[in-house]
């Protein structure tokens, strides 16, 4: 098991392109969490899913914010038009819900600049 | 908005038992108290959670109070490499509920 994996851990973009992160959780967890973390602030909570299904996106900051688990195993975080107000470290988390606690383990994240 | 209250910094002594406390005097019947840590620019660390036992593991003890409205993490012999941002969270598992983050405890280890 080599934990959770963030793909790419640093991303250097211009202001208005796209931009796309990927998560691989540890394997047969299940449930798989997005959050973002700006500079002195804890995580905040972005979206989640449930095997394929993804049952918390209203905390998704604007449209421009999606985020997909086509087959319920690694996931994708995609930002369009990006603004520098994007800056941040995006956190990925997995879980596995048989597990009493439930408890999430984290990535390394990847830390977005936007110039 | 996060349900738990944390001092902002301590500092602890190299070798010496570092206690965390927290504030959490509004957890409902099932909710847990979990704590994980952060080291610089790194993503978070799961330590330890409980619902109203005493739980130790390999990392740290947690203490909750009989009532549960407060907890304490102990580190029993700290290190310079626990130097990082502790934090404590109050969450439902079962619901599978995201983890809603304070700012957190600023441990500093001292040698």
């Amino acid at each position: 098991d080599t934990g959770v994996s963030q793909d790419p851990r640093h991303k250097i973009t211009k202001r208005g392109q796209n931009v796309t992160f990927r998560c691989d959780p540890i394997s047969e967890h299940n449930r798989l969490y997005w959050y973002r973390q700006t500079l002195g602030q804890g995580p905040e909570f972005l979206t989640y899913f449930q095997n394929e299904a993804q049952l918390e996106k209203s905390r998704l900051l604007s449209d421009r914010f999606s985020a997909e688990r086509p087959k319920g195993s690694f996931s994708t975080l995609e930002i369009q038009r990006t603004e520098q107000g994007d800056s941040a470290m995006y956190l990925c988390a997995s879980s596995l819900d048989r597990l009493a606690g439930n408890e999430q383990y984290f990535g390394p994240g990847t830390r977005l600049t936007v110039t | 908005d996060a349900k738990t209250t944390q001092p902002p910094s301590m500092d602890c002594a190299e070798g010496r038992a570092a206690n965390l406390p927290c504030n959490h005097s509004t957890i409902s019947g099932n909710e847990y108290v979990y704590w994980y840590r952060q080291i610089h620019s790194q993503g978070p660390q799961y330590i330890i959670h409980g619902l109203k036992n005493n739980e130790t593991n390999e990392m740290a003890s947690l203490i909750i109070t009989e009532d549960r409205k407060s907890s304490t993490l102990i580190l029993p012999h700290a290190t310079l490499r626990d130097t990082a941002v502790y934090y404590c969270i109050v969450r439902a598992p079962l619901l599978g509920t995201p983890l809603v983050f304070g700012k957190g405890t600023r441990l500093s280890v001292i040698a």
